[in-house]
């Protein structure tokens, strides 16, 4: 059983469209985040919630907007997307325990043409 | 505003032998420091977690060093085997929750 899963594993679209990402963790936790990484394979947080609530939204342009229904479930949703929204999106989770420890899906290679 | 650096970008070594990738981060006001794998078109395994308080910590063929006061981390990998051949990432936690990334080691072990 996946942990953490994301759909779709790919996503070919074209500029200007609007696309959304989905996740989905079993373990029961409290955090979920979004991550970027670029062509560069430099890993960036976007976003994180904490029991659907938004925590760290870092310099992410408006286009993107994370959304919670519950505290399994973090979607990133894009709208009107650039050349530059390009990238590996991962999504992760982790437990407010004490350790941190921070479980990945495995991404969405998204490539918009 | 933290910076992970790790050194170096890119190595290849041959099968069975020991190595050391490095990790160095220039705000040493962190939880704790991870180690991860990466492998191609997957997502990220968690390797080794040393919390802030630690000094080392130890999985299998794997050892990790933390000294906080120097802002600097080391993944050592003994009897390397081809099946390590991956990107290893180091990450720092901070307040928040927020993983710092370095921008990883790509290991390459020749049989």
């Amino acid at each position: 059983d996946t942990a953490v899963s994301q759909t779709p594993k790919y996503l070919v679209t074209q500029m200007g469209n609007d696309k959304s990402i989905k996740c989905e963790q079993n373990l029961g936790h409290d955090t979920m985040y979004w991550y970027k990484q670029d062509s560069k394979k430099f890993l960036k947080i976007m976003f994180s919630y904490n029991n659907k609530e938004l925590i760290i939204n870092e310099t992410v342009p408006n286009r993107f907007s994370p959304k919670s229904p519950d505290k399994a479930h973090l979607n990133l949703h894009i709208n009107s997307l650039e050349l530059g929204d390009s990238a590996v999106y991962f999504c992760a989770s982790s437990q407010n325990d004490g350790s941190y420890i921070q479980y990945f899906g495995a991404g969405t290679r998204l490539s918009v043409l | 505003k933290q910076e992970v650096t790790q050194i170096p970008a890119a190595l290849s070594v041959p099968e069975g032998e020991n190595l050391v990738l490095n990790c160095s981060f220039t705000d040493s006001a962190i939880y704790n420091l991870q180690w991860f794998r990466q492998d191609p078109g997957k997502g990220l395994t968690s390797l080794l977690l040393i919390q802030s308080s630690q000094r080392e910590q130890t999985s299998g063929r794997l050892n990790a060093s933390l000294d906080k006061s120097s802002g600097r981390s080391t993944l050592y990998i003994a009897a390397s085997q081809p099946g390590d051949s991956a990107t290893y990432l180091c990450a720092v936690l901070q307040g928040a929750q927020k993983l710092v990334f370095g921008q990883g080691t790509r290991l390459t072990i020749n049989p």
